[in-house]
């Protein structure tokens, strides 16, 4: 099975600064998906930006920016001008995209980021 | 539509009892999903259904749990004899087709076996 790592179990980012969380998966396959999805406390997790494996391109959504690092199995999620209401937990998460297996996601344990007003 | 719904909120049971949770999905959405998610971890996939179909279940879930989604719409999760390790939020997530472009997800119901 796909192993998702998560190494910083919190972090804490100054308002308007920019943060970076850091993300390695294990895999042996080539295709798959990689997300980033945010869960606020006590509220629904929400999908942040996502990211094909075949394109070489790093993934932008606004403030939210991803470094995809194929060779290196690393997905790390930059926040720049951090608010307030980016504190929540972030999951970083891995989906294969072959058929018969990519019918679930596997989930980091999470980085919880604190923003300092 | 308001997104994916999952009730009740909060469930607090004895040991030994039953206890079954409810998923209402986005309405187009064939694939439907539930996860559970311990203290400290990310969410692990438990089984998904496409329309009504059971399709795949992990090994997390032992023969103590049951999900079903009669007619493709909702679906409900029963845990039966409930243990203290069942302890545990318990989320739900829709998509259309594959999912590749991500879940929905609902606020989960948060379940603790006292």
């Amino acid at each position: 099975a796909q192993t998702v790592t998560q190494s910083q179990p919190e972090m804490s980012v100054q308002e308007a600064e920019t943060v970076t969380l850091s993300c390695t998966y294990d895999t042996s396959e080539s295709d798959y998906y990689l997300f980033w999805y945010k869960q606020p406390p006590s509220r629904q997790m929400i999908l942040v930006i996502r990211q094909e494996a075949y394109k070489q391109q790093n993934a932008t959504e606004n403030r939210f920016s991803v470094n995809f690092q194929k060779a290196a199995k690393s997905f790390s999620l930059k926040i720049s001008d951090s608010q307030l209401g980016d504190a929540a937990m972030y999951f970083c998460a891995y989906r294969s995209a072959a058929l018969d297996t990519g019918n679930q996601f596997y989930f980091g344990t999470g980085t919880s980021l604190t923003v300092i007003p | 539509d308001t997104g994916v719904s999952q009730n009740p909120r909060h469930k607090i049971t004895k040991r030994g009892q039953n206890v079954t949770f409810r998923c209402d999905p986005i309405s187009e959405h064939n694939r439907l999903y539930w996860y559970r998610q311990t203290l400290g971890q990310g969410p692990e996939f438990l089984t998904y259904f496409q329309n009504e179909a059971q399709l795949e279940k992990s090994r997390l879930l032992s023969d103590r749990f049951s999900a079903e989604r009669p007619k493709g719409s909702f679906s409900t999760l029963e845990i039966q004899r409930t243990e203290q390790g069942d302890s545990a939020m318990y989320l739900c997530a829709s998509s259309l087709n594959t999912g590749i472009y991500g879940y929905t997800f609902g606020s989960g119901t948060r379940l603790t076996v006292v």
